[in-house]
C-alpha cells in the first residue's frame, strides 16, 4: 500500500494547455520533492519543500511551479506545456529518517 | 559537478551469477549512502542503505559495501535474478540534507 500518491499516472496534453501534477503522502513527513527523469536515467531535482509554505528551487531550473499549502500535499503546475516538458515527475517524501519514498512517477507527454 | 558518481551506465549479467555496481563519489562529509532500484513507469524503491561508520550491509541477496579511503561503494547481488532487471541508483546523503543521487546503472540480468 503506497503512502505517496501521485495522479494521473499518465498524461497527454496539447501545446499552451495548463496542468496541474498532484502529489500528496499520509506519512506527515515535512519534506517533500520533485524529480524531473528524461529518457536518460539521471534523476533531476527541480523543487523541494521543507514544509507548510516553504518552496525551494532545485538543481535543475524548471518552468514549473509548486505550491505547499498543506503538509501532505505538494502539487506541480506548469503554466503552458511545451514538448520540451515531456518527461517522468517524480514525488517523494521524507521524515526524520535518510531515505526518500516516491510515488509511482507521472508520466507527462506534450504533444 | 558530479558528486555522487556511477560510471558504468549498464551492466549485463547472467541469472545465477553476482551482479556488482560500483558508486564513487567526491565529498567526504557524505555521511550515509543508499541504493535504490527504479523499473520504467514507476518511481525508485529503497533498497539498501549503509552508514558511513560501517563497511558492510547485508539484506538477504543484497550486500552494500564502502569504502571510505577509496570513497567507493558497491552494491553486490547474489544470485541474480530476471526480477533484478532495473535501474539501480545510488545516493548520498550529507547531514540530513537533500539525497545527492548517481546517474544510474540499468541492470539487465538475461537466463
Amino acid at each position: 500500500e503506497a503512502d505517496i500518491y501521485q495522479t494521473p499516472r499518465y498524461l497527454v496534453i496539447g501545446t499552451g494547455k495548463k496542468i496541474t501534477l498532484e502529489c500528496s503522502q499520509t506519512m506527515g513527513h515535512d519534506k517533500m520533492y520533485w524529480y524531473q527523469q528524461d529518457p536518460g536515467m539521471e534523476l533531476h531535482l527541480i523543487h523541494y519543500s521543507y514544509g507548510v509554505n516553504s518552496t525551494e528551487k532545485g538543481d535543475l531550473s524548471s518552468e514549473s511551479t509548486v505550491s505547499r499549502i498543506r503538509t501532505e500535499h505538494f502539487p506541480l503546475t506548469l503554466e503552458s506545456a511545451r514538448p520540451s516538458h515531456t518527461s517522468q515527475y517524480l514525488c517523494a517524501s521524507s521524515g526524520q529518517g535518510y531515505g526518500y519514498t516516491f510515488g509511482s512517477g507521472t508520466r507527462l507527454t506534450v504533444v | 559537478d558530479q558528486q555522487v558518481k556511477q560510471n558504468s551506465p549498464s551492466l549485463s549479467v547472467q541469472e545465477g551469477r553476482i551482479s556488482i555496481l560500483n558508486c564513487d563519489y567526491t565529498n567526504s562529509m557524505f555521511d550515509y549512502f543508499l541504493w535504490y532500484k527504479k523499473y520504467p513507469a514507476e518511481g525508485p524503491t529503497f533498497l539498501i542503505s549503509i552508514s558511513s561508520i560501517k563497511d558492510k550491509n547485508e539484506d538477504g541477496r543484497f550486500t552494500v559495501f564502502l569504502n571510505k579511503s577509496a570513497k567507493h561503494l558497491s552494491l553486490h547481488i547474489v544470485p541474480s535474478q530476471p526480477g533484478d532487471s532495473a535501474v539501480y541508483f545510488c545516493a548520498a546523503i550529507p547531514n540530513t540534507d537533500k539525497l545527492i543521487f548517481g546517474t544510474g546503472t540499468r541492470l539487465q540480468v538475461f537466463p
